[in-house]
Protein backbone atom coordinates (compact mmCIF):
# COMPACT_ATOMS: atom_id res chain seq x y z
CA UNK A 1 0.00 0.00 0.00
CA UNK A 2 1.31 3.37 -0.84
CA UNK A 3 -0.48 5.19 1.74
CA UNK A 4 -1.22 8.78 0.73
CA UNK A 5 0.18 10.30 -2.22
CA UNK A 6 0.92 13.99 -3.00
CA UNK A 7 1.62 15.28 -6.40
CA UNK A 8 3.89 17.39 -7.03
CA UNK A 9 6.31 17.30 -4.79
CA UNK A 10 7.98 20.54 -5.42
CA UNK A 11 6.37 23.81 -7.38
CA UNK A 12 7.47 27.66 -7.73
CA UNK A 13 4.91 29.79 -9.27
CA UNK A 14 4.51 33.24 -10.20
CA UNK A 15 1.82 35.43 -8.35
CA UNK A 16 -1.58 35.01 -10.14
CA UNK A 17 -0.93 31.49 -11.63
CA UNK A 18 -3.46 28.65 -10.86
CA UNK A 19 -2.30 25.14 -10.13
CA UNK A 20 -3.89 21.57 -8.62
CA UNK A 21 -2.16 19.75 -5.63
CA UNK A 22 -3.26 15.71 -6.25
CA UNK A 23 -3.76 13.93 -3.41
CA UNK A 24 -4.58 10.49 -3.45
CA UNK A 25 -5.29 7.53 -0.71
CA UNK A 26 -5.17 3.33 -1.18
CA UNK A 27 -6.25 2.97 2.46
CA UNK A 28 -10.51 2.88 1.62
CA UNK A 29 -10.89 6.09 4.07
CA UNK A 30 -13.71 7.98 4.07
CA UNK A 31 -12.57 11.35 5.56
CA UNK A 32 -9.51 13.47 3.47
CA UNK A 33 -7.65 16.92 4.68
CA UNK A 34 -5.80 19.61 3.23
CA UNK A 35 -3.53 21.31 5.71
CA UNK A 36 -0.47 23.89 5.69
CA UNK A 37 2.21 24.49 8.01
CA UNK A 38 4.13 27.22 7.88
CA UNK A 39 6.68 28.26 11.08
CA UNK A 40 5.73 29.41 14.11
CA UNK A 41 1.74 28.14 12.94
CA UNK A 42 1.79 24.73 13.22
CA UNK A 43 -0.91 22.44 10.71
CA UNK A 44 -3.94 24.69 9.90
CA UNK A 45 -6.36 22.85 8.04
CA UNK A 46 -7.64 24.36 4.72
CA UNK A 47 -10.95 22.42 3.86
CA UNK A 48 -12.01 19.01 4.79
CA UNK A 49 -14.11 15.90 3.34
CA UNK A 50 -16.00 13.97 5.73
CA UNK A 51 -17.02 11.89 3.17
CA UNK A 52 -17.13 11.51 -0.90
CA UNK A 53 -19.58 13.98 -2.07
CA UNK A 54 -19.06 16.77 1.09
CA UNK A 55 -16.62 19.41 1.52
CA UNK A 56 -16.33 21.88 4.18
CA UNK A 57 -14.05 24.53 5.23
CA UNK A 58 -11.50 24.57 7.52
CA UNK A 59 -9.38 26.92 9.48
CA UNK A 60 -8.18 28.94 6.52
CA UNK A 61 -9.90 28.34 3.07
CA UNK A 62 -9.66 31.83 1.89
CA UNK A 63 -7.99 31.43 -1.69
CA UNK A 64 -8.15 27.42 -1.93
CA UNK A 65 -10.70 25.21 -3.74
CA UNK A 66 -11.14 21.47 -3.16
CA UNK A 67 -12.94 18.86 -5.33
CA UNK A 68 -13.34 15.39 -3.26
CA UNK A 69 -13.50 13.83 -6.99
CA UNK A 70 -14.05 10.19 -5.38
CA UNK A 71 -13.42 8.42 -2.69
CA UNK A 72 -9.78 8.15 -3.58
CA UNK A 73 -8.93 11.75 -4.22
CA UNK A 74 -8.93 15.19 -3.00
CA UNK A 75 -7.56 17.71 -5.02
CA UNK A 76 -6.44 21.52 -3.92
CA UNK A 77 -6.47 24.08 -6.23
CA UNK A 78 -5.18 27.97 -5.71
CA UNK A 79 -7.21 29.73 -8.70
CA UNK A 80 -4.72 32.85 -8.33
CA UNK A 81 -1.73 32.40 -6.04
CA UNK A 82 -0.42 34.72 -4.01
CA UNK A 83 2.79 35.13 -1.47
CA UNK A 84 1.33 34.47 1.23
CA UNK A 85 0.30 30.97 0.04
CA UNK A 86 4.03 30.19 0.04
CA UNK A 87 3.95 27.10 2.34
CA UNK A 88 4.32 23.54 2.51
CA UNK A 89 0.62 21.48 2.04
CA UNK A 90 0.29 17.92 3.32
CA UNK A 91 -3.06 16.09 2.64
CA UNK A 92 -4.46 13.56 5.05
CA UNK A 93 -6.92 10.78 5.23
CA UNK A 94 -8.50 8.99 8.02
CA UNK A 95 -11.41 6.63 8.79
CA UNK A 96 -13.91 7.60 10.89
CA UNK A 97 -15.41 5.68 13.47
CA UNK A 98 -12.02 3.77 13.91
CA UNK A 99 -9.80 5.68 15.69
CA UNK A 100 -8.55 9.56 15.05
CA UNK A 101 -5.27 8.78 13.56
CA UNK A 102 -4.70 10.88 10.72
CA UNK A 103 -2.22 9.58 7.91
CA UNK A 104 -0.03 12.12 6.23
CA UNK A 105 0.89 12.48 2.85
CA UNK A 106 4.97 13.45 2.43
CA UNK A 107 3.53 16.98 1.66
CA UNK A 108 3.82 19.88 -1.21
CA UNK A 109 6.88 22.70 -0.71
CA UNK A 110 5.21 25.54 -2.74
CA UNK A 111 6.93 28.76 -2.90
CA UNK A 112 5.19 31.80 -4.78
CA UNK A 113 6.96 34.82 -6.17
CA UNK B 1 -4.63 32.25 23.52
CA UNK B 2 -3.47 29.38 21.23
CA UNK B 3 -5.58 26.78 21.56
CA UNK B 4 -2.85 24.22 22.11
CA UNK B 5 0.83 25.89 23.22
CA UNK B 6 3.91 24.04 23.07
CA UNK B 7 7.76 25.05 24.24
CA UNK B 8 9.41 25.23 20.43
CA UNK B 9 12.36 24.44 22.18
CA UNK B 10 15.01 23.32 20.61
CA UNK B 11 15.95 20.56 23.77
CA UNK B 12 19.51 19.68 23.12
CA UNK B 13 20.24 16.67 25.38
CA UNK B 14 23.14 13.76 25.02
CA UNK B 15 22.51 9.85 24.20
CA UNK B 16 20.67 7.85 27.12
CA UNK B 17 19.16 10.83 28.98
CA UNK B 18 15.79 11.36 29.80
CA UNK B 19 13.60 14.40 28.60
CA UNK B 20 9.92 15.90 29.01
CA UNK B 21 7.98 17.67 27.13
CA UNK B 22 4.66 19.52 28.16
CA UNK B 23 1.58 20.74 26.09
CA UNK B 24 -1.35 22.67 27.40
CA UNK B 25 -4.71 23.46 25.77
CA UNK B 26 -7.31 25.64 26.47
CA UNK B 27 -10.26 23.91 25.53
CA UNK B 28 -11.91 22.24 28.70
CA UNK B 29 -13.80 20.09 26.79
CA UNK B 30 -11.24 18.57 24.74
CA UNK B 31 -11.63 14.82 24.34
CA UNK B 32 -8.56 13.48 22.77
CA UNK B 33 -4.76 13.88 22.93
CA UNK B 34 -1.91 12.33 20.54
CA UNK B 35 1.38 12.82 20.26
CA UNK B 36 2.48 12.85 16.59
CA UNK B 37 6.58 12.88 15.13
CA UNK B 38 7.41 14.61 12.36
CA UNK B 39 11.35 14.41 10.97
CA UNK B 40 12.84 17.04 9.05
CA UNK B 41 11.02 18.14 6.17
CA UNK B 42 9.07 14.99 6.37
CA UNK B 43 4.89 14.22 7.13
CA UNK B 44 3.80 13.94 10.84
CA UNK B 45 3.25 10.48 12.03
CA UNK B 46 1.53 9.50 15.10
CA UNK B 47 3.81 8.55 18.17
CA UNK B 48 1.38 7.85 20.83
CA UNK B 49 -2.60 8.12 21.81
CA UNK B 50 -2.40 9.91 25.33
CA UNK B 51 -5.00 8.07 27.84
CA UNK B 52 -6.14 9.40 31.33
CA UNK B 53 -4.62 6.72 33.10
CA UNK B 54 -1.62 7.63 31.13
CA UNK B 55 0.62 5.27 28.83
CA UNK B 56 3.72 3.55 28.19
CA UNK B 57 5.14 2.28 24.75
CA UNK B 58 8.74 1.32 25.47
CA UNK B 59 10.95 4.47 26.26
CA UNK B 60 8.24 6.86 25.57
CA UNK B 61 5.67 7.52 28.24
CA UNK B 62 2.42 9.94 27.95
CA UNK B 63 0.61 11.79 30.86
CA UNK B 64 -3.00 13.37 30.70
CA UNK B 65 -3.91 16.20 33.69
CA UNK B 66 -6.92 17.24 32.84
CA UNK B 67 -7.29 19.38 36.09
CA UNK B 68 -4.31 21.55 35.12
CA UNK B 69 -4.84 21.15 31.28
CA UNK B 70 -2.02 19.37 29.74
CA UNK B 71 -0.73 16.52 28.70
CA UNK B 72 3.47 15.56 29.08
CA UNK B 73 5.32 13.02 26.72
CA UNK B 74 8.82 11.85 28.58
CA UNK B 75 11.63 10.38 26.38
CA UNK B 76 13.86 7.81 28.50
CA UNK B 77 17.31 6.58 27.60
CA UNK B 78 17.56 9.30 24.39
CA UNK B 79 18.65 7.67 20.92
CA UNK B 80 19.92 9.81 18.44
CA UNK B 81 17.28 8.80 16.01
CA UNK B 82 14.61 10.20 18.56
CA UNK B 83 15.93 13.79 16.52
CA UNK B 84 12.56 15.22 15.72
CA UNK B 85 9.89 17.47 16.35
CA UNK B 86 7.51 15.96 18.50
CA UNK B 87 3.57 17.88 17.41
CA UNK B 88 1.26 17.85 20.47
CA UNK B 89 -2.13 17.34 18.95
CA UNK B 90 -5.88 17.87 20.70
CA UNK B 91 -9.23 16.80 19.38
CA UNK B 92 -11.79 19.22 20.55
CA UNK B 93 -15.47 19.12 21.75
CA UNK B 94 -16.22 19.96 17.79
CA UNK B 95 -14.41 16.45 16.63
CA UNK B 96 -11.54 19.17 15.29
CA UNK B 97 -7.75 18.03 15.81
CA UNK B 98 -5.76 20.84 17.03
CA UNK B 99 -1.96 21.12 16.24
CA UNK B 100 0.81 22.18 18.29
CA UNK B 101 3.65 23.82 16.86
CA UNK B 102 5.56 21.34 17.79
CA UNK B 103 8.41 21.21 20.15
CA UNK B 104 12.37 20.49 18.68
CA UNK B 105 14.12 17.80 20.01
CA UNK B 106 17.93 17.32 18.79
CA UNK B 107 20.14 14.11 20.42
CA UNK B 108 23.74 14.31 20.21
CA UNK B 109 26.31 11.72 20.60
Amino acid sequence: NAGVTQTPKFQVLKTGQSMTLQCAQDMNHNSMYWYRQDPGMGLRLIYYSASEGTTDKGEVPNGYNVSRLNKREFSLRLESAAPSQTSVYFCASREPGTSFEQFFGPGTRLTVL
Amino acid sequence: RKEVEQDPGPFNVPEGATVAFNCTYSNSASQSFFWYRQDCRKEPKLLMSVYSSGNEDGRFTAQLNRASQYISLLIRDSKLSDSATYLCVVLTGFQKLVFGTGTRLLVSP
